[in-house]
């Protein structure tokens, strides 16, 4: 079975400091996907990255990083100088390499980044 | 290029009845997946229908079902409403299945009085 977990159900930052969302993941698959979604308060999931199984390379998109380590199962966010418009709830899913579209999802983290 | 689109976005329905949501993918996506969001039981797969097939299926009674049509739209169908339905119902795409990112509709909101 999957299962996803990120222990921060909610992190409070003001704004220009540095935050990182913890995920941990669960699976038997060999191959496998880690995704980040940010969802606003309108609801809907907004992509943010995608990360294959066979590349532990770290990325780096603006003020956003991602640290895969595959020896601890985990796939950490970090908002660089956060700000106000961080604030959402972020998602951690995975979908493991014989599922189909299926993304089992983590709890969540909701960061309030305050002025 | 559209993103995804679900309609209705809110919908009001009393215990018993039975209600139908519509998912229209990105243009040339082929796969749909359903997903219910609720503050208990966070995010949780519904179903994946790909070319016209379901491909998964979570685990939710019968009642709830889907189906895809050819031009890739599809419908959600909840039967017999309990208060316990009453989430958010997101609706994601992808080209192919099982390979590629999946976008995210923004969601119908149903509340079962």
């Amino acid at each position: 079975a999957q299962k996803v977990t990120q222990a921060q159900t909610e992190i409070s930052v003001v704004e220009k400091e540095d935050v990182t969302l913890d995920c941990v993941y669960e699976t038997r698959d060999t191959t496998y996907y880690l995704f980040w979604y940010k969802q606003p308060p309108s609801g809907e999931l907004v992509f943010l990255i995608r990360r294959n199984s066979f590349d532990e390379q770290n990325e780096i998109s603006g003020r956003y990083s991602w640290n895969f380590q595959k020896s601890t199962s985990s796939f950490n966010f970090t908002i660089t100088a956060s700000q106000v418009v961080d604030s959402a709830v972020y998602f951690c899913a995975l979908r493991g390499g014989n599922a189909g579209n299926m993304l089992t999802f983590g709890g969540g983290t909701r960061l309030m980044v305050k002025p | 290029k559209a993103g995804v689109t679900q309609t209705p976005r809110y919908l009001i329905k009393t215990r018993g009845q039975q209600v139908t949501l519509s998912c229209s993918p990105i243009s040339g996506h082929r796969s749909v997946s359903w997903y219910q969001q609720t503050p208990g039981q966070g995010l949780q797969f519904l179903f994946e229908y790909f070319s016209e097939t379901q491909r998964n299926k979570g685990n939710f009674p019968g009642r709830f079902s889907g189906r895809q049509f050819s031009n890739s739209r599809s419908e959600m169908n909840v039967s017999t409403l309990e208060l316990g339905d009453s989430a958010l119902y997101l609706c994601a795409s992808s080209r192919i299945s099982g390979y590629e990112t999946q976008y995210f509709g923004p969601g119908t909101r149903l509340l079962v009085l």
